[in-house]
């Protein structure tokens, strides 16, 4: 079975650092494409990163970039994303996701609650 | 950006109806375009997957079609279990982008 499990979510001060993980097992990692994806409470779904197969490429939310960064570590099946300068509005649950055919996601871990407040 | 809106945003029928969402892109994206669903509490499921096909384990009732614009996710007959929140995200273009959703809600 694949499995995805996002962990490193927490409260944190506007301006402050997390990182969050994913632990993933069921299938080549390698292989896939990985993603984060955020959602505010009550609120739709928003991309935020994508990481090609081999780390060697990235994509980034313009309203993120500069401040979030995915990488991963395929010895590892690690999935992460490092968050810096936080904001209030980057409070959500943040979901890593696995690449399907093209750039959508066939699995989603169960996600990890960010909240940004003071 | 490519802008996805989904209409209705609001969808009241009851089980055993016919379901029909629609997501329309502010330009063409071929047929790049996933259909999700998402239960309260839950991360989102993958439907349907380049526009019209069904992703694995989803039951034939589910159905997309479409291409550029115009996209259309089919419940042929309502289950309980069917009741959720429906997004679409478009495959193709950087950023990746997702419709805000209808919500299939029990008449």
């Amino acid at each position: 079975d694949v499995r995805l499990l996002e962990s490193g979510g927490g409260l944190v001060q506007p301006g402050g650092s997390l990182r969050l993980s994913c632990a993933v097992s069921g299938f080549v990692f390698n292989n896939y494409a990985m993603t984060w994806v955020r959602q505010a409470p009550g609120k739709g779904l928003e991309w935020v990163s994508t990481v090609t197969s081999s780390g060697s490429h990235t994509y980034t939310a313009d309203s993120v970039k500069g401040r979030l960064a995915i990488s991963r570590d395929n010895s590892k099946n690690m999935l992460y994303l490092q968050m810096n300068d936080l904001r209030v509005d980057d409070t959500a649950i943040y979901y890593c996701a696995k690449g399907h055919i093209g750039w959508d996601f066939d699995s989603w871990g169960q996600g990890t609650l960010v909240t940004v407040s003071s | 950006d490519i802008v996805l809106t989904q209409s209705p945003a609001t969808l009241s029928l009851s089980p055993g109806e016919r379901a029909t969402l629609s997501c329309r892109a502010s330009q063409s994206i071929s047929s790049y375009l996933a259909w999700y669903q998402q239960k309260p509490g839950q991360p989102p499921r993958l439907l349907i997957y380049d526009a019209s096909n069904r992703a694995t384990g989803i039951p034939a009732r589910f159905s997309g079609s479409g291409s550029g614009t115009d996209f259309t996710l089919t419940i042929s007959s309502l289950e309980p279990e069917d009741f959720a929140v429906y997004f679409c995200q478009q495959c193709t273009n950087w950023p990746l982008t997702f419709g805000g959703g209808t919500r299939v809600e029990i008449k």
